[in-house]
């Protein structure tokens, strides 16, 4: 299984709304809405922002928006703070297993 | 609330096995429905899925690492652990455990993780 592949970096200022692609294939994020984001602020563990494609675990705000289109799936945050900057990593399930995306770097100017 | 904590030794020699083990408190490594999982992170690089144990005790692990990963669950002491076998270089990583409700793919909550370095 091959990582699926994300932007190494973003940028946006705060207030606006930046969007971060995942592209997969056939076989993983084409196929399962079993798509997720994780934030990674530098040296903290990953926390889980959005889960099967567009759900968001109790507490992560609403600015935080996830979709999918074919094997390609985008996680969207509108009303960009300064605290959402931070690595950005998504992931899908594939045959019984999990794969990654390389990460995306989200800089807010 | 559930929380994860990694321990084990932060240096292993190349060759030999790495072994690493997650306490889970706040509740019952038995529960129902839940994955308990493994992921690593190289120093500057992206996540890594190891591999994941259900409750059930079915094992489900990356074809790239299958043939030297092994996971398992100590009920007895609210544990799981991870070994990977006939290390190198490339397996110096921050190892977290974490654990999925349900889907077995979100991985809802996290250890903090820990440096694991492979090196004469």
């Amino acid at each position: 299984q091959s990582a699926l592949t994300q932007p190494p970096s973003v940028s946006g200022s705060p207030g606006q709304s930046v969007t971060i692609s995942c592209t997969g294939t056939s076989s993983d994020v084409g196929s399962y809405n079993r798509v997720s984001w994780y934030q990674q602020p530098p040296g903290t563990a990953p926390k889980l922002m959005i889960y099967e494609v567009s759900n968001r675990p109790s507490g992560v705000p609403d600015r935080f928006s996830g979709s999918k289109s074919g094997n390609t799936a985008s996680l969207t945050i509108s009303g960009l703070q300064a605290e959402d900057e931070a690595d950005y990593y998504c992931s899908s399930y594939t045959s019984s297993s999990v794969v990654f995306g390389g990460g995306t770097k989200l800089t807010v100017l | 609330q559930l929380q994860l904590q990694e321990s084990g030794p932060g240096l292993v020699k190349p060759s030999e096995t790495l072994s690493l083990t997650c306490t889970v408190s706040g509740g019952s490594i038995s529960s129902s429905s839940y994955y308990w999982g493994w992921i690593r992170q190289p120093p500057g690089k992206g996540l890594e899925w190891i591999g994941s144990i259900y409750y059930s005790g079915s094992t489900y692990y990356n074809p790239s690492l299958k043939s030297r990963v092994t996971i398992s669950v100590d009920t007895s002491k609210n544990q799981f652990s991870l070994k990977l076998s006939s290390v190198t270089a490339a397996d110096t990583a921050v190892y977290y455990c974490a654990t999925s409700h349900s889907s077995g793919d979100a991985f809802d909550i996290w250890g903090q993780g820990t440096m694991v370095t492979v090196s004469s």
